[in-house]
C-alpha cells in the first residue's frame, strides 16, 4: 500500500532556530514529491522535486530529494513566528493520477 | 491566492442528509481533484475529474460523487451523511501538470 510518513510530527523552536523536517515514502509510479504549507486551510504550494540530489530554494527554505533511499527533507533557516504552520509532504502517483500525503509535521514558532 | 475558490465556507448538517459542496478551478485549469482533510491528518484522495469525465478514485464509497462541468468548475456531492464525514473538504486544479495541484480555502463539513 502507498504511504507517506512525515516526522517529526510536532516541533516546537525558537526564533531564529533551523529547522529539517523529514519526508520518506512508499509510492508506486512515483511522478514527483511536494511540500506544501498549510496555515489555517489551503495548503499552499512550496516545492516540486523530481530529480534526486538537485536543492530547490526559496528564500529561508530549501528541499531536497532522495530518490534511491524514497525520502526528502525541508529545512527551515532562520525561522520566523510566520513560520508557524502544518508542513505537508505529498507524492503523486502517476499511475492514479493522485497526491499521496502524509499526516503532516505541526511547526511552532515561539518569539 | 491560488484563483481556486470553494462554497460554501462552513455547512452544518445531520446524519442522513445529503449535500453538495462547489469548486471553481484557477483559469487555464482542466483538472479539478478533491480530498478530505480529517482533523490532524493529511488529505485523502477522493476522486479527480479531468475535462468533465472521472479520471481515478480513491478508497472512498459510491456515496461520495462527483461532477464537473464544461467550464471545468466543479461539484462534490455527499449521500446519506455520517458522523465520520466531518472534514475539510478541499478541492484543487491542476493544468497541463496534474501533479501540481493548487488548492482552494476549503469547506469546512460538520455533521451533526
Amino acid at each position: 500500500e502507498d504511504k507517506v510518513v512525515q516526522s517529526p510530527l510536532s516541533l516546537v523552536v525558537h526564533e531564529g532556530d533551523t529547522v529539517t523536517l523529514n519526508c520518506s515514502y512508499e509510492v508506486t509510479n512515483f511522478r514527483s514529491l511536494l511540500w506544501y504549507k498549510q496555515e489555517k486551510k489551503a495548503p499552499t504550494f512550496l516545492f516540486m522535486l523530481t530529480s534526486s540530489g538537485i536543492e530547490k530554494k526559496s528564500g529561508r527554505l530549501s528541499s531536497i530529494l532522495d530518490k534511491k533511499e524514497l525520502f526528502s527533507i525541508l529545512n527551515i533557516t532562520a525561522t520566523q513566528t510566520g513560520d508557524s504552520a502544518v508542513y505537508l509532504c505529498a507524492v503523486f502517483s502517476g499511475g492514479y493520477n493522485k497526491l499521496i500525503f502524509g499526516a503532516g509535521t505541526r511547526l511552532a514558532v515561539h518569539p | 491566492e491560488t484563483g481556486v475558490t470553494q462554497s460554501p465556507t462552513h455547512l452544518i448538517k445531520t446524519r442522513g442528509q445529503q449535500v453538495t459542496l462547489r469548486c471553481s478551478s484557477q483559469s487555464g485549469h482542466n483538472t479539478v481533484s478533491w480530498y478530505q482533510q480529517a482533523l490532524g491528518q493529511g488529505p485523502q484522495f477522493i476522486f479527480q475529474y479531468y475535462r468533465e469525465e472521472e479520471n481515478g478514485r480513491g478508497n472512498f464509497p459510491p456515496r461520495f460523487s462527483g461532477l464537473q462541468f464544461p467550464n471545468y468548475s466543479s461539484e462534490l456531492n455527499v449521500n446519506a451523511l455520517e458522523l465520520d464525514d466531518s472534514a475539510l473538504y478541499l478541492c484543487a486544479s491542476s493544468g497541463e501538470r496534474a501533479d501540481t495541484q493548487y488548492f482552494g480555502p476549503g469547506t469546512r463539513l460538520t455533521v451533526l
